[in-house]
């Protein structure tokens, strides 16, 4: 079984700021793990994934996330806010290759000028 | 990435109706297409996985016969809201997934508002 624990239900950053989402994952299976980024009323988007490959993950947007087994962490970055990254992220974990999810609370992120 | 289509976008039934959700793969062959089900401010639950020809497996406490998936061809999964009531309303969201490609991704929809009044 997999769960996800996300940090913080709401994060507030200045434009220019770094941004940090914390997540933290449970898992009986060596993990995958995921952060998607969902705006008002749309679907979600993959910002990156770890796949058991390096640990260290860039994705799209100058996103990128660390995986830390031994802290069970899988927490997102990026050196400098835009407005543009307001929105909801979702950290979510599968047990392998099954493609089946289970997401974390999300964490609503406001970008201030 | 792949493209994932879902339609309608947003949709309002009269309580007691059926309404019908579309989730189709527009450039890849989806063996296995999942239906999320998110409400406000919270996080999105897996609902049931349903695999090109055979029956959807649903997850605990979600009604198989309320929330009806048919996933006849390898781009097209349905879900059909039976008898939809105010509570039903939420937002449904499906995602896609060829094992085959290895990348071990997901694509989502861009997702369903339903509201039933």
């Amino acid at each position: 079984a997999q769960s996800v624990t996300q940090l913080g239900s709401h994060v507030s950053v200045s434009e220019g700021a770094l941004v940090l989402l914390r997540c933290n994952y449970s898992s009986s299976v060596p993990p995958y793990l995921f952060w998607y980024v969902q705006y008002p009323n749309q679907g979600l988007q993959l910002l990156l994934k770890y796949t058991s490959a390096a640990t260290l993950v860039k994705g799209i947007n100058g996103f990128e996330a660390e995986f830390k087994k031994s802290e069970t962490s899988f927490h997102l970055t990026k050196p400098s806010a835009h407005m543009s990254d307001a929105a909801e992220y979702f950290c979510a974990v599968s047990g392998g290759s099954n493609y089946k999810l289970t997401f974390g609370k999300g964490t609503l992120l406001t970008v201030n000028p | 990435g792949a493209v994932v289509s879902q339609h309608p976008s947003r949709v309002i039934c009269k309580s007691g109706t059926s309404v019908k959700i579309e989730c189709r793969s527009l450039d890849f062959q989806a063996t296995t297409m999942f239906w999320y089900r998110q409400f406000p401010k919270q996080s999105l639950m897996l609902m049931a996985t349903s695999n090109e020809g055979s029956k959807a497996t649903y997850e605990q406490g979600v009604e198989k016969d309320k929330f009806l998936i048919n996933h006849a061809s390898l781009t097209l999964s349905t879900l059909t809201v039976t008898s939809a009531h105010p509570e039903d309303s939420s937002f449904y969201i499906c995602s896609a997934a060829h094992p085959g490609n290895k990348n071990f991704v997901a694509f989502f929809g861009q997702g369903t508002r339903l509201t039933v009044v």
